[in-house]
């Protein structure tokens, strides 16, 4: 079981707008510590995709997009594309843990 | 260019150990805080262990204190995790990332390396 909990998967047509939700708790994201966002497509590494909550990497493409509020944050995907097929992982750091902490991961699907 | 190159995975018995690198080139590794994450055949990302630039701090997940060393030679610019008494839930593929300068964030990843603890 995570720390972060995300939705197992979300699925979406090309050109379609989809979001991912990431809840945490007062010890992590509630205690203000930032959100990032990973994109891993099947079989290579994790890759950073949104830090700080809402900055994107130089080469990430606009149509990737965060926000946190309370203890959640979300990231949408807009203009969904099949490239974009993947599984995306948040992450924060957790106080008591006094370490990093991972969603379970949310699969996209591209119908 | 930065790199990250994981080596050192491999078939090992319960109760085995083995020692994980990292080599990194293409920044200053001796600036950074490093990490290794761990990812189960078909599950999701687990952070493992943390250390600071200089090696003098370091944190662990609950799963592997006491089991689990991180440590890292900032003069060979390399990574290392010490693994003993290994069980099979530590089968995965584990990643070296650094921490970036400016979040808590990942911000490069190398290409993780698989162990497998089976008899």
């Amino acid at each position: 079981q995570s720390v972060l909990t995300q939705p197992p998967s979300v699925s979406g047509a090309p050109g379609q707008r989809v979001t991912i939700s990431c809840t945490g708790s007062s010890s992590n994201i509630g205690a203000g510590y930032d959100v990032h966002w990973y994109q891993q497509l099947p079989g290579t590494a994790p890759k950073l995709l949104i830090y700080g909550n809402t900055n994107r990497p130089s080469g990430v493409p606009g149509r990737f997009s965060g926000s946190k509020s309370g203890t959640s944050a979300s990231l949408a995907i807009t203009g969904l594309q099949a490239e974009d097929e993947a599984d995306y992982y948040c992450q924060s750091y957790d106080n008591s843990l006094s370490g990093s902490v991972f969603g379970g991961g949310t699969k996209v699907t591209v119908l | 260019e930065v790199q990250l190159v994981e080596s050192g995975g491999g078939l090992v018995q319960p109760g085995g150990s083995l020692r994980l690198s990292c080599a990194a080139s293409g920044f200053t590794f001796s600036n950074y805080w490093m990490h290794w994450v761990r990812q189960a055949p078909g599950k999701g990302l687990v952070w493992v262990s943390r250390i600071y630039s200089d090696g003098t701090g370091t944190k662990y997940a609950d799963s592997v204190k006491g089991r689990f060393t991180i440590s890292r030679d900032n003069a060979k610019n390399t990574l290392y995790l010490q693994m003993n008494s290994l069980r099979a839930e530590d089968t995965a593929v584990y990643y070296c990332a650094r921490e970036s300068q400016y979040s808590n964030s990942h911000d490069h990843w190398g290409q993780g390396t698989l162990v497998t603890v089976s008899s």
